[in-house]
């Protein structure tokens, strides 16, 4: 199975920060990764798929790169509303599998 | 407007089995595969299973291949995940979500509460 490996798994950041979360996987899955965004109580939202491709609706502040084993998702200035749990989800091979998720919480 | 309103949890004892479903409306369901995922108490998110739209295609992460089933009906919009021999390690509020990987919208239920304990 692929394993996928977030970091950092929490952090603590300030509103107008810039926050890059990094995903690794344990062997090459192309660019066939996605980022979920998760707040407490709440269904997680899908913010980016193919590693670069920012959903329909989701603000123009995160962005996704990366290919292979590296990826990135990166919000370029925190708001108010971003402090949640991260996840990365590659879907290159069966099973899919989730990072462990990066918790960004209120500096 | 699009809805996937999962059911069938509750409380069962370990060895025990569920059934949850999950009914589709607001999208064209045979268009999606499916996904189920779930997240165990205070923890991050397990893919369990995908089924293909048409229901040919299906797959299951390590940890409950021989105890759970996939399965959908199209034509009533629905998606089923049969759960047997179930343990403590399952307990967990189950997602179903639709199209997870992209790209086009993806789709979750409200998610279900699964508690297995004697």
């Amino acid at each position: 199975d692929i394993q996928m490996t977030q970091s950092p798994s929490a952090m603590s950041a300030s509103v107008g920060d810039r926050v890059t979360i990094t995903c690794r996987a344990s062997q090459g899955i192309s660019i066939y990764l996605a980022w979920f965004q998760q707040k407490p109580g709440k269904v997680p939202k899908r913010l980016i798929y193919a590693s670069s491709n920012v959903q329909s609706g989701v603000p123009s502040r995160f962005s996704g790169s990366g290919s292979g084993t590296e990826f990135t998702l990166t919000i370029s200035s925190l708001q108010p509303e971003d402090f949640a749990t991260y996840y990365c989800l590659q879907h290159d091979t069966f099973p899919w599998t989730f990072g462990q998720g990066t918790k960004v919480e209120i500096k | 407007q699009v809805q996937l309103v999962d059911s069938g949890g509750g409380l069962v004892r370990p060895g025990g089995s569920l059934r949850l479903s999950c009914a589709a409306s607001g999208f064209t369901f045979t268009d999606y595969y499916m996904s189920w995922i779930r997240q165990a108490p205070g923890k991050g998110l397990e893919w369990v299973s995908y089924i293909g739209s048409s229901g040919d295609v299906i797959y299951y992460t390590d940890s409950v291949k021989g105890r759970f089933t996939i399965s959908r009906d199209n034509a009533n919009n629905s998606l089923y995940l049969q759960m047997n021999s179930l343990r403590a390690e399952d307990t967990a509020v189950y997602y179903c979500a639709s199209a997870v990987a992209g790209p086009g919208n993806d789709y979750w239920g409200q998610g279900i509460l699964v508690t297995v304990s004697s």
